[in-house]
């Protein structure tokens, strides 16, 4: 069973508009939810991270809503730019062993 | 930023021989790990590595794998021998402890022919 999931292979939104891509995850142990991006060619950068104890994460256009109790988690990416496009992977840890385990990625498309 | 360097980007290698792959970790960076990526899949765990010990290690990593970080010099990734399974992109990756951010190379991209 795979224990992050991510609802979307691919999401495709116009400039200007907040991009949510969707998370889940099984182990409720987890108390660590960092987001990356990941560019062709790059290596995963992280955007944004949260902890369990917390329920909403906010940084610049980026925000990470967390929902314990249903073990789900979005991102919301206001006023998406072209340069936004990129694979988005939800990860989830838990603190004492710094291992990530990643879902599929979202592949986000914004198209001018 | 902090930087995670890999070395080289490109490996092409015959199914059989050995590969290594080196790492320069963030300074003063604790943990240490390697992730396989296959194409258009996900990331996947390999490997942790703490204080010149192997802390976790996946399913995936096979008997064939196995790590090291002489003296603080390059952490490396070696397989032997290579299989065709084994063609991958390996990202290394470094953090300061658990729960902090986990800094990524930008991945050797490993080709077993």
């Amino acid at each position: 069973q795979q224990q992050v999931r991510q609802s979307s292979q691919s999401l495709t939104v116009w400039e200007g508009e907040t991009a949510i891509l969707n998370c889940s995850y099984e182990n409720s142990a987890f108390d660590y939810f960092p987001w990356y991006q990941q560019f062709p060619g790059e290596g995963p950068a992280l955007l944004i991270a949260i902890r369990s104890v917390s329920d909403k994460k906010e940084d610049g256009r980026f925000t990470i809503f967390f929902n314990k109790r249903e073990k789900n988690l979005s991102l919301h990416i206001k006023d998406s730019q072209p340069g936004d496009s990129a694979t988005y992977f939800c990860a989830a840890s838990l603190t004492n062993t710094g291992k990530l385990t990643f879902g599929d990625g979202t592949v986000l498309t914004v198209k001018p | 930023g902090p930087k995670v360097l890999q070395i080289p980007s490109h490996q092409i290698i015959d199914m059989g021989q050995m590969v290594t792959l080196n790492c320069d970790p963030v300074s003063n960076h604790l943990y240490f790990y390697w992730y396989k990526q296959i194409l258009g899949q996900q990331m996947e765990f390999l490997v942790n590595f703490y204080n010149g010990k192997v802390m976790e290690k996946s399913k995936l990593f096979k008997d064939q794998f196995s790590v090291e970080r002489p003296d603080g010099s390059y952490f490396t990734l070696k397989i032997q021998p290579t299989a065709l399974e084994d063609s991958a992109v390996y990202f290394c990756a470094s953090s300061s402890g658990g729960g902090t951010e986990v800094f990524f190379g930008k991945g050797t991209r490993l080709t077993v022919v």
